[in-house]
């Protein structure tokens, strides 16, 4: 069973920094892209950040990049998220997802249940 | 830049009925690239669709998806109690995309 796992969420204040990670189990996690999606308090889904298989590329949304860093480690299964600088329009659960490929379309097959960010002095 | 827009912004049927969510894309996408997720709240979005018509592993038939070019639809051919809940459309094009989603309440 496939199983993704969030942790180190928290409260920041402005400005700070937070590091996420993800436990992936259940799957051949080396085989896989994955992803950071983010969902703010009442809001709708939006796409933060993809890393390829062995890490070797990286995209980020606009809002995220310079600040954020997406990152794995293949032989722990473990999927990380480094934000630093972080804004008040950062808070959201982050979710981890694991992403596969149709051809040219990237889309994500399975979610973790995700950890809850709040930026606030 | 694509947008995607979903409509209704909020469809309220009854159990048993038959529900259609419309995603649009501002600009024409290949007709293989449009995901349908459900997410019900507390939970994480689960995947539905992909390809804009496969279904994903375990989902129920009564769910379908279909279109191209720009319109997309996500029929649910006849609504259970815990179909309730909101779904997002996500395309690839640059990067990733989400529609605003739509929400299915109990009438």
């Amino acid at each position: 069973e496939v199983q993704l796992v969030e942790s180190g969420g928290g409260l920041v204040q402005p400005g700070g920094s937070l590091r996420l990670s993800c436990a992936a189990s259940g799957f051949t996690f080396s085989n896989y892209w994955m992803s950071w999606v983010r969902q703010a308090p009442g809001k709708g889904l939006e796409w933060v950040a993809n890393i390829k298989e062995d890490g070797s590329e990286k995209y980020y949304v606009d809002s995220v990049k310079g600040r954020f860093t997406i990152s794995r480690d293949n032989a722990k299964n473990s999927l990380y998220l480094q934000m630093n600088g972080l804004r008040a329009g950062d808070t959201a659960v982050y979710y981890c997802a694991r992403g596969r490929w149709l051809q040219y379309f990237y889309y994500f097959d399975y979610w973790g249940q995700g950890t809850l960010v709040t930026v606030s002095s | 830049e694509i947008v995607l827009t979903q409509s209704p912004g909020t469809l309220s049927l009854s159990p048993g009925e038959r529900a259609t969510l419309s995603c649009r894309a501002s600009q024409s996408v290949s007709s293989s690239y449009l995901a349908w997720y459900q997410q019900k709240p507390g939970q994480a979005p689960r995947l539905l669709i992909y390809g804009a018509s496969s279904r994903a592993t375990g989902i129920p038939d009564r769910f379908s998806g279909s279109g191209s070019g720009t319109d997309f639809t996500l029929t649910i051919s006849r609504l259970e109690p815990e179909d309730f809940a909101v779904y997002y459309c996500q395309q690839y094009g640059s990067s990733v995309l989400f529609g605003g989603g739509t929400k299915v309440e109990i009438k």
